[in-house]
């Protein structure tokens, strides 16, 4: 069963203006972690934020803050003030206590565009 | 060194040949993870080891796909009689301390095009 779902296959967003990348995810483990990486045309994979399952605010990296809603198992990335730069490949990525915190489980990626 | 390592870059091979891809983690990581990603979309598992010793092979098409990582040695990942459908970016990881639950460094990946 899919564990990481993100719908959004492709979007379109105007410089400086604010997109939200969305992920939903599902696991009966209370103690999880919740990633989003970047992988830019280039195909490197760059690590973006980080939540904790047990944390309690939002957590925030630069440009990047990520909408975490435990009830509905959603984290959503949210990227304020979009540059040309930030045109790529994001993955919502998850990985669980009861998988002794090993592997990732990915989503199938949102590609977004950002134009000038 | 500061930074996951891969080579090659790219490796094409002929359809039933084999491919060897290697993998060095960043010093004073423990845990390695390979992934294959397809066409840009979905990373798929394939295994992890702890030090030299495998800890997740749920992923691994044990048929044809092996693994090691033995001391003072890049981390290998081999592929016996490739077939088209194993063409693909192979992504190795590595991370600190797997219990902290923090993130996994990825290394640049390998292309591998099987014709």
């Amino acid at each position: 069963a899919q564990k990481i779902t993100q719908t959004q296959p492709g979007m379109f967003v105007q410089e400086k203006e604010a997109v939200t990348l969305d992920c939903t995810y599902d696991t009966s483990d209370q103690s999880y972690g919740l990633f989003w990486y970047k992988q830019p045309s280039s195909g490197e994979m760059i690590f973006l934020i980080y939540q904790g399952s047990y944390d309690e605010q939002n957590a925030t990296e630069g440009r990047y803050s990520l909408n975490f809603q435990k009830a509905r198992k959603s984290a959503n990335l949210v990227i304020s003030a979009s540059q040309l730069g930030d045109s790529a490949m994001y993955f919502c990525a998850m990985r669980e206590a009861t998988d002794s915190w090993g592997k990732f489980q990915f989503g199938a990626g949102t590609q977004v565009v950002v134009t000038p | 060194g500061e930074e996951v390592a891969q080579t090659p870059k790219h490796l094409v091979r002929g359809e039933g040949q084999k491919a060897k891809l290697y993998c060095a983690p960043i010093k004073g990581h423990s845990y390695v993870f390979w992934y294959q990603q397809v066409l840009k979309n979905e990373f798929k598992f394939l295994i992890s080891f702890q030090n030299e010793n495998v800890f997740d092979e749920t992923g691994m098409p044990k048929e044809r796909f092996s693994a090691k990582c033995l001391p003072n040695s890049p981390c290998s990942l081999e592929i016996q009689a490739t077939k088209l459908e194993d063409s693909a970016v192979y992504f190795c990881a590595s991370s600190q301390n797997a219990r902290t639950g923090r993130e996994q460094y990825f290394g640049p990946g390998t292309r591998l095009t099987v014709t």
